[in-house]
């Protein structure tokens, strides 16, 4: 089953502690992108990847980090976190065709408590 | 950067009557406009998009124009029905030199369909 796959689903931690969540696609996507979702402010962008190797800021990068060393595999690190990334986070995929039209698919989330 | 608004926030429908949802975007590199359904505590999932090439586009009671001279882009439900209520995003992907595609959310409708 084609599908995009995100761990842990709940977390809740202490601030500065660093944590990794994973996301893993297994339709051969070259695209990722990373989400975090807060009321009022809609899906916002932290980072993306074009392929291997190959990632770059989105609209909200500040305190995330990411890395892709193999096409499946996207996972975000926060270093340090604080409480005011508490958030819903989205990890997607999808084709990179710049001319076609290309679905992003979902994870199922990421609901991240920072106390 | 792209910039793309969404309006209204929130709307409340009669069941069986229209639904119209709005965005505007800001930058002319866009060229695909998919609208998301996020159900409550679900995924976003994909119903409908469109290319710039193309000025509207329908599936059943859903539909999607585009006006690409005044960059505004709308999805219209038609025959509302109950499981049409959930959260309603609008995106934007404009690419980037070097072939990076960038995609920007709207900050999402919230739809009642009110039997």
């Amino acid at each position: 089953e084609a599908q995009v796959t995100q761990n842990p689903r709940y977390l809740i931690t202490v601030t500065g502690k660093k944590l990794t969540v994973t996301c893993s696609q297994n339709m051969n996507h070259e695209y990722m992108s990373w989400y975090r979702q807060d009321p009022g402010l809609g899906l916002r962008q932290i980072y993306y990847s074009m392929n291997v190797e190959v990632t770059d800021k989105g609209d909200v990068p500040e305190g995330y980090k990411v890395s892709r060393k193999e096409k499946r595999n996207f996972p975000l690190i926060l270093e340090s976190p604080s409480p005011n990334q508490t958030s819903l986070y989205f990890c997607a995929s999808s084709l990179s065709r710049p001319a076609g039209t290309d679905t992003q698919y979902f994870g199922p989330g990421t609901r991240l408590t920072v106390l | 950067g792209e910039n793309v608004e969404q309006h209204p926030s929130t709307l409340s429908v009669q069941e069986g009557d229209s639904a119209v949802i709005k965005c505007t975007y800001s930058d002319s590199a866009s060229n695909y406009f998919p609208w998301y359904k996020q159900e409550l505590g679900k995924r976003p999932q994909l119903i409908i998009d469109i290319r710039s090439n193309v000025g509207e586009k329908k599936d059943q009671r859903i539909a999607v124009t585009l006006n690409k001279t005044a960059k505004h882009f709308s999805l219209h439900i038609t025959e509302t029905q109950p499981e049409d209520s959930a959260v309603y995003f609008c995106a934007a992907r404009a690419l980037r030199a070097g072939g990076y595609q960038k995609v920007t959310f709207g900050t999402g409708t919230k739809l009642q369909v009110i039997p």
